[in-house]
């Protein structure tokens, strides 16, 4: 099993719909959570970074962590076609290696 | 959020040439710099970790002989994939993560695709 799952999509919608996007993982240790966004051929672009459990709204997007269940969110309102790109979730425990552990990313396309 | 570039954006090379990448941290100090490849339509893949005047830390089954690594600064550090193949062909990103901060976000480069015929 890994560490962090993720729905690799392709997920397609129409432009104006609300977008949800998950990754469960395993590890407890998990404390931080964060998402990004990859455009083709770029490097990924933090969107929103999480500590802990609860919710942190920015503009048009949303993150959640349920450290209970374990599963994080990511939600798009409003989604525009401008957001067609990979969204990658992340999330790593605190101090030790401070590396990240990425869900596989999943391919949102948002159509006009 | 931090600016890292990466230089070249794109290489192509012969096989058997080793060809390096340089990743700069532009407006923090980056104690820590991570080097990840990526195939088509894959995930980001972790090479090494490199620190500040330290040795990097490779993942397992990536040659650390082949992809050289220096950190020489708190704002470069630099991957050499030497005698290149086909087969390293792949998009090459850093990311650089400033210890200063309380979380483990890691701000990356726009990455480098690298061609090797």
């Amino acid at each position: 099993q890994k560490e962090v799952e993720q729905d690799p999509g392709p997920l397609s919608v129409p432009e104006g719909a609300i977008v949800s996007l998950n990754c469960t993982y395993s590890n407890s240790a998990f404390q931080y959570f964060m998402w990004y966004r990859q455009y083709s051929r770029k490097g990924p672009e933090l969107l929103m970074y999480t500590y802990s459990s609860g919710n942190k709204e920015d503009g048009r997007f949303t993150a959640q962590v349920d450290k209970s269940s374990k599963y994080i969110s990511l939600f798009i309102r409003d989604s525009q076609p401008s957001d067609s790109a990979t969204y990658l979730c992340a999330m790593s425990a605190w101090g030790a290696t401070n590396k990240l552990i990425f869900g596989t990313g999943t391919l949102l396309a948002v159509q006009p | 959020g931090a600016v890292v570039s990466q230089h070249p954006s794109w290489v192509i090379c012969k096989s058997g040439t080793s060809v390096k990448i340089e990743c700069r941290s532009l407006d923090f100090q980056a104690t820590t710099m991570f080097w990840y490849r990526q195939f088509p339509k894959q995930s980001l893949m972790l090479m090494a970790t490199s620190n500040e005047g330290s040795k990097a830390t490779y993942e397992q089954g990536v040659e650390k002989d082949k992809f050289l690594i220096n950190h020489a600064s708190l704002t470069l550090s630099t991957l050499t994939v030497t005698s290149a193949h086909p087969e390293d062909s792949s998009f090459y990103i850093c990311s650089n993560q400033d210890a200063d901060r309380e979380g483990n976000e890691q701000f990356f480069g726009p990455g480098t695709r690298l061609t090797v015929l």
